[in-house]
């Protein structure tokens, strides 16, 4: 059974740098045809895909334009786990944060969620 | 705003089969058979019930149904049930790599 498990901390302050773990467990990361994706939801912005990793003989990652000049999403194959990292954070990135993964070009199976609010 | 238009409510009667509208444009819903939709209970996570339009994963109950008309693509509940209370969310690929959700729908059992 597939597993996603986040941690991370629920407070980060404005201009800082936001960052996520997602541990995998029953599944290897590596995987050939699916993708390893970040998305976050707030009442304001409602759901938001924020971007993925995924391997295809190497590593490589896909970003939505709204977050892309800030967003980092890396495979850790070691620990079978990715992160996320999401540079100069203001209150407006104050979410539910997700990790998915993505098959079908559909979110199979999601993690707990973690929420965050940026605030000083 | 959200990319994807659903309505904000809908109810129904145990037993009653209601319907889910997503209504996007010929970029995302219109080009793509990659709608998928999604069923989130409160402070939990969202657990996927359709992909690519009409797919239903392995454990969804065939009671969920989708399909897809033009720009707009529809969640099917049928004999509903106390337990389907809950928010509803339509997901559909909008080319270049990337997603875009509707703004939720939420389903009450009267």
């Amino acid at each position: 059974q597939i597993q996603l498990q986040q941690s991370g901390p629920g407070l980060v302050r404005p201009s800082q740098t936001l960052s996520l773990t997602c541990a995998i467990s029953g599944d290897s990361i590596s995987t050939y045809n699916v993708a390893w994706n970040w998305l976050r939801q707030s009442p304001s912005r409602g759901l938001e895909w924020l971007g993925r990793a995924y391997y295809r003989s190497k590593w490589s990652n896909d970003y939505a334009v709204s977050v892309k000049s800030r967003i980092t999403i890396n495979p850790d194959t070691s620990k079978n786990q990715v992160s996320l990292q999401l540079n100069s954070v203001t209150p407006e990135d104050t979410a539910v944060y997700y990790c998915a993964k993505g098959e079908h070009t559909a979110f199979t199976i999601w993690g707990q969620g973690t929420m965050v609010t940026v605030s000083s | 705003q959200s990319a994807l238009t659903q309505p904000a409510s809908v109810s129904g009667s145990p037993g009653q089969s209601i319907t889910i509208s997503c209504t996007g444009t010929s970029s995302d819903v219109g080009s793509y058979n990659l709608v998928s939709w999604y069923q989130q209970n409160a402070g939990k996570a969202p657990k996927l019930i359709i992909y690519e339009v009409t797919n239903r994963p392995s454990g969804v109950s065939n009671r969920f149904s989708g399909s897809k008309s033009g720009n707009t693509a529809s969640l099917t509940i049928s004999g509903l049930q106390a337990e389907d209370e809950a928010d509803y969310y339509c997901c559909s690929y909008a080319g270049i790599t990337t997603w875009v959700f509707g703004g939720g729908t939420k389903l009450t059992v009267l």
